[in-house]
């Protein structure tokens, strides 16, 4: 039973241009949102998250997007680098205290210049 | 943030033998945890491992195959035993962070079963 899911293992965007990730849930349970970034050979590194008490969290040119009738979230990054290009995941856990993290597949970025 | 290491970064093993995988974090820290990736998968926890105490496990993992031990606040180390093919994966540790919910990981360890 996945209950993060990422359905586009893969994305290309042009250097500049806005990328969109899309992520979907399935427990109304959870309740606090993260999105990682993972390069070849690393570990991954995390990016930016979103509580369920909110529609949005902005950080820079990254944005993430909450709509929890529809369970889905989206990671905006504007503009998009070169740099930008890596493996994102989408993660989420609820309650207090220790943190259990579940997962997406993930979705590959490439920026093309 | 969290300075992780994970040792070995990548090991070929011979079915039926074991690994153990280490992780030293540059800082105190209460809970650790290790999760794997499969090929093409999603990152999965496998357990959480508290100084002092039993590791707990999640569902579809067992002491017998991923025994973990955490010596102290900085270290950890989860063995992968009696390897198969199915083993090939990428296992990584994280730790917890001031943030609670955010965890910070290590460069992961690539095991290879032949």
């Amino acid at each position: 039973d996945q209950q993060v899911k990422q359905n586009s293992p893969s994305l290309s965007v042009q250097e500049g241009r806005i990328s969109i990730l899309n992520c979907d849930y399935t427990n109304s349970m959870f309740d606090y949102f993260l999105w990682y970034k993972k390069y070849p050979a690393e570990g991954p590194t995390f990016l930016i998250s979103i509580s369920s008490i909110k529609d949005k969290n902005e950080d820079g040119r990254f944005t993430v997007f909450l709509n929890k009738s529809a369970k889905h979230l989206s990671l905006h990054i504007v503009p998009s680098q070169p740099g930008d290009s890596a493996v994102y995941f989408c993660a989420a856990t609820y309650g207090q205290g220790a943190q259990k993290l579940v997962f997406g597949q993930g979705t590959r970025l490439t920026i093309n210049p | 943030s969290a300075v992780i290491s994970q040792k070995p970064s990548r090991d070929i093993c011979q079915r039926g033998t074991s690994l153990t995988i280490q992780c030293q974090v540059d800082s105190q820290v209460t809970m650790m945890f290790w999760y794997r990736q499969q090929p093409g998968q999603s990152l999965t926890l496998i357990a959480t491992a508290n100084q002092g105490s039993e590791a707990t496990y999640e569902s579809g993992f067992v002491i017998d195959k991923f025994p973990i031990s955490r010596p102290n606040l900085t270290f950890s180390t989860l063995t992968v035993s009696n390897l198969s093919p199915e083993d090939s994966s990428i296992y990584l540790c994280s730790v917890e962070t001031r943030t609670l919910y955010e965890q910070y990981f290590g460069p992961g360890t690539r095991l290879t079963v032949t």
